[in-house]
């Protein structure tokens, strides 16, 4: 069974620029969720699809944050304009059900640098 | 609200030797526990989890933890550590709520 993807891996943008980051969740997997994890912290839920509806986006700093889940399937994270403070480990990971008790799968994630 | 705290930042250990990473966690209602493994580089991995039952869980690599109410606690335990074991490990909280909250990590190092 593939995992959850993420790209690109890694990336290096300017402060005031914009970035984007792709995730293609396990097959079949109705649930998705992005997390930031900044150096030294635990990962933080800025977003959870179910399907492709938004169940929660109640940590996700709009006013520069946006993302989407087409077809309920791959899902996008954008950031514009970037901040020095967005630097983190973005990821992305899956799960098959909505319910709480169910494993959610994580991808290898995309380490953002700001400078 | 809940919230995952993990008393130890940092925890070195030589090979062969027991490890114990505590976990606390502040919830006036059920939950959900989980611990997950971070190699360097890579997403994390499901170690083991507690829904309900028995208290004593069971994971992968010889990993196991104790649900405890009383203390709201979710200590996780290896009675014996490899090198490969080296890795951040987080302790997680699900309420009904489908939300998965994350302490703030435990770097484990082991020493040959």
């Amino acid at each position: 069974e593939a995992g959850v993807a993420q790209s690109p891996r890694y990336k290096i943008i300017e402060k005031r620029q914009s970035v984007a980051f792709w995730c293609n969740p396990i097959s079949g997997h109705a649930t998705l969720y992005w997390y930031q994890q900044i150096l030294g912290q635990g990962p933080k839920l800025l977003i959870q699809f179910q399907n492709n509806g938004v169940v929660d986006d109640s940590q996700l700093p709009k006013d520069r944050f946006s993302a989407e889940r087409l077809k309920g399937v791959d899902s996008t994270l954008k950031i514009q304009p970037a901040k020095l403070e967005d630097s983190a480990v973005y990821l992305c990971a899956s799960s098959s059900s909505d319910t709480s008790n169910t494993e959610a799968f994580f991808g290898q994630g995309t380490r953002l640098t700001v400078v | 609200a809940q919230s995952v705290t993990q008393l130890d930042s940092q925890v070195p250990v030589f090979e062969e030797a027991p490890v114990e990473l505590r976990c606390n966690y502040s919830s006036s209602v059920s939950v959900y526990l989980f611990w997950y493994v971070q190699y360097p580089n890579q997403g994390l991995q499901l170690l083991l989890k507690y829904l309900s039952g028995s208290t004593l869980v069971k994971g992968i690599n010889g990993f196991e933890a104790e649900f405890n109410k009383s203390q709201t606690s979710f200590h996780l335990r290896k009675p014996s550590v490899h090198i490969s074991d080296t890795a951040e490990y987080f302790c997680a909280v699900n309420l009904n709520d489908y939300k998965l909250s994350f302490g703030a990590g435990t770097t484990v190092t082991v020493r040959a």
